[in-house]
């Protein structure tokens, strides 16, 4: 398909372990967005990329929290040590550079359960 | 601080009859708006857009009006369908010097649609 794809579309994990979690961009997209919606709120930004490199990490809750995006594709987010309130969906999003630039186009998201 | 909200949490309707969501946002800066449909277990679908050099834009069934004057938003759908059942988010960005269109999104209002 041409959408937005992400792997795990589940992950149940155990408290203190690592995750990876992985986006593929919509084709020829330049800029990847990660955002975090726990359960029954809306979506919270974490990162921005744009080809490579992240301008903006604002959002990223803290330094447990990682992302690097290879080849101006796909995007791993990586959650160290990971804590029960990191629970949540983890959708990501891509735009491209032409208009409508900012219509953002999300995946079907990873739901992380730690236990 | 910046917000998304939306005024009622769930809207229950008839099917055949006509649903208005509403929005409203704190920050005046913002230029492009954004309403997301997201079904159960799934991501973020895109809907319509509207840019703030617009009051009104339609789509499919769809209707997006923007009141800049008052900072709201509301989405229009005409003659709602069962499968028009979903949480509805608005989302909001400024394209300003950040430039990075990271959106920031209300809590979503539920949409029932009854037989």
């Amino acid at each position: 398909g041409a959408g937005v794809s992400q792997s795990p579309s589940n992950k149940v994990t155990e408290k203190g372990k690592d995750v990876e979690l992985r986006c593929d961009p919509i084709s020829g997209h330049t800029a990847l967005y990660w955002y975090r919606q726990s359960l029954g709120q809306g979506l919270e930004f974490l990162i921005y990329f744009q080809g490579n490199s992240a301008p903006d990490k604002s959002g990223l809750p803290s330094d447990r929290f990682s992302a690097e995006r290879t080849g101006g594709s796909v995007s791993t987010l990586t959650i160290q040590r990971t804590q029960q309130e990191d629970s949540a969906v983890y959708l990501c999003a891509s735009s491209g550079i032409a208009a409508p630039k900012r219509r953002q186009y999300f995946g079907p998201g990873t739901r992380l359960t730690v236990t | 601080g910046e917000s998304v909200g939306l005024h009622l949490p769930t809207l229950s309707v008839q099917e055949g009859d006509n649903s208005i969501i509403n929005c409203a946002y704190s920050n005046s800066a913002s230029d492009y708006f954004i309403w997301y449909k997201q079904e159960s277990g799934k991501g973020p679908q895109f809907i319509i857009d509207i840019r703030s050099n617009m009051d009104k834009r339609q789509g499919q069934r769809v209707t997006v009006l923007l009141n800049k004057t008052v900072k709201h938003l509301s989405l229009q759908i005409a003659a709602t369908q069962p499968g028009d059942s979903a949480v509805y988010f608005c989302a909001e960005t400024d394209t300003g010097s950040s430039n990075t269109g990271k959106l920031i999104f209300g809590q979503g209002t539920t949409l029932q649609v009854k037989p």
